[in-house]
């Protein structure tokens, strides 16, 4: 089975500027849960989509959006990037009524 | 809320040597527990997980026991390899909230031959 994927894995971005993630979970998973990684917060949760519905949500302002499709592939978007949005974003997708979730290699955003 | 707390790091140990991270947890209800590592420039892999209390997760030499009464699931491996050197999150997933983990902050191992 082939893993999770993220694309892209490297993006460079400037101030004010948007972007959009795209994450692609393991066949038949319903859950795509995302992160974002950063050496000073560690693993903070954004958000969780299931069957195409926003289950769960982190404590991140407006600017940070997802959704899901309906083959589960999701993305996320961060609009108006400030440098502080540099980071690593992690994808996660799980069967659904597991917690055990299955990772990507990330994307790397950075900020300037 | 829910809560992880981890040995701080960096931890740094000669090949062979005997390997324990500590992590305790705070959280409401019956929590499931895991071990994810992380090589550099890669997400996160599953390690090993328990699901109830007294359970023993294990996988390639590592193991760790969901302790209820002391709230912790301490990483223990009894020799270690040069190749395991990678940082070590301890997590926990509450289950009525399944899709949303919370993490510690991360222990980095480096093994020295």
């Amino acid at each position: 089975k082939a893993g999770v994927t993220q694309t892209p894995r490297y993006l460079i971005k400037t101030r004010g500027q948007q972007v959009t993630l795209s994450c692609s979970p393991i066949s038949g998973h319903r859950s795509v849960s995302w992160y974002q990684q950063t050496p000073g917060q560690g693993l903070q949760f954004l958000f969780e989509y299931f069957s195409e519905t926003q289950r769960n949500k982190g404590n991140f302002p407006g600017r940070f959006s997802g959704r899901q499709f309906s083959n589960s592939r999701s993305e996320m978007n961060v609009s108006t990037l400030e440098l502080g949005d540099s980071a690593l974003y992690l994808c996660a997708s799980s069967v659904g009524l597991s917690n055990e979730q299955f990772f990507g290699p990330g994307t790397r955003l950075t900020v300037l | 809320g829910n809560s992880v707390t981890q040995m701080e790091g960096p931890v740094t140990l000669s090949e062979e040597a005997f390997l324990t991270i500590n992590c305790t947890y705070t959280a409401t209800g019956y929590p499931s527990l895991f071990w994810y590592v992380q090589y550099p420039g890669e997400g996160l892999q599953l390690l090993l997980k328990a699901t109830k209390a007294d359970d023993k997760g294990s996988n390639k030499g590592f193991e760790a026991t969901y302790r209820k009464e002391t709230t912790s699931f301490h990483l223990e491996k009894g020799s270690v390899q040069v190749s395991d050197s990678a940082v070590y999150f301890c997590a926990l997933s509450d289950p009525t909230n399944a899709g949303k983990s919370t993490f510690g902050d991360g222990t980095t191992l480096t093994v020295k031959p």
